[in-house]
């Protein structure tokens, strides 16, 4: 089994639609999970952690499930500049190296 | 705000030959990392460095590949004898703390030919 694993889609979606991504880790000693963004060729930036209560920024919102190993990240209302990969990051220990294990990522486009 | 910065951004080498590859991390942060992705593939962690010294290697850090941070401002990636496979985009990132986010550097594609 994959350590992070992602539905590499693509999703297509029209403008101002609700899209859902989900993401299963392998890892149930696994400390903090993140969603990232990833526009073509450039670098993973942060969109937000999750936390276990769930949490949301705006239109996004994050979901963890710790019972199944389970991230969502649902963004409402889309946007074209939301179109990007999205990649659910996991960090596998709770040590001082802090590394992060990526899953392969959810390409999302979002259409006129 | 603040950025990690790489250099270069693009290098291409030919097979067998050293790289270096240049990151210069925010300045207060403590925390130092190589990650890679090689084209149409998932980001795959390589090294991080804490205090002077590597804490976590992953297996693709083989001992081809040597982190240093040698004056308090770089840190750098060397590769001795780069292989073909070596190609891929090599993202630097820091953070300030234990449980503070990352930030990532905007990457150097390395072509081996």
């Amino acid at each position: 089994r994959k350590e992070v694993e992602q539905d590499p889609g693509p999703f297509n979606v029209p403008e101002g639609a609700t899209v859902a991504f989900n993401c299963t880790y392998s890892n149930s000693a696994s400390q903090s999970f993140f969603w990232y963004r990833q526009d073509c060729r450039k670098e993973p930036k942060l969109l937000m952690s999750v936390y276990s209560s769930g949490n949301e920024d705006g239109r996004f919102t994050a979901q963890l499930n710790r019972a199944s190993q389970y991230i969502s990240l649902l963004i409402r209302d889309s946007k074209l500049s939301d179109s990007a990969t999205y990649l659910c990051v996991v960090n596998p220990n709770n040590n001082a190296g802090n590394m992060l294990t990526f899953g392969g990522g959810t390409r999302l486009m979002v259409k006129p | 705000e603040p950025e990690v910065t790489q250099t270069p951004s693009h290098q291409v080498t030919q097979m067998g030959q050293e790289v270096i590859l240049r990151c210069v991390p925010i300045s207060n942060h403590l925390y130092f990392y190589w990650y890679r992705q090689i084209l149409g593939q998932k980001v795959e962690f390589l090294v991080s460095f804490y205090n002077n010294e590597i804490s976590e290697k992953s297996e693709i850090f083989d001992d081809q590949f040597s982190v240093e941070r040698p004056d308090g401002s770089n840190f750098t990636l060397k590769i001795r004898s780069t292989k073909l496979e070596d190609s891929a985009m090599y993202f630097c990132a820091s953070k300030i703390g234990q449980g503070s986010g990352y930030t990532f550097g905007s990457g150097t594609r390395l072509t081996v030919v």
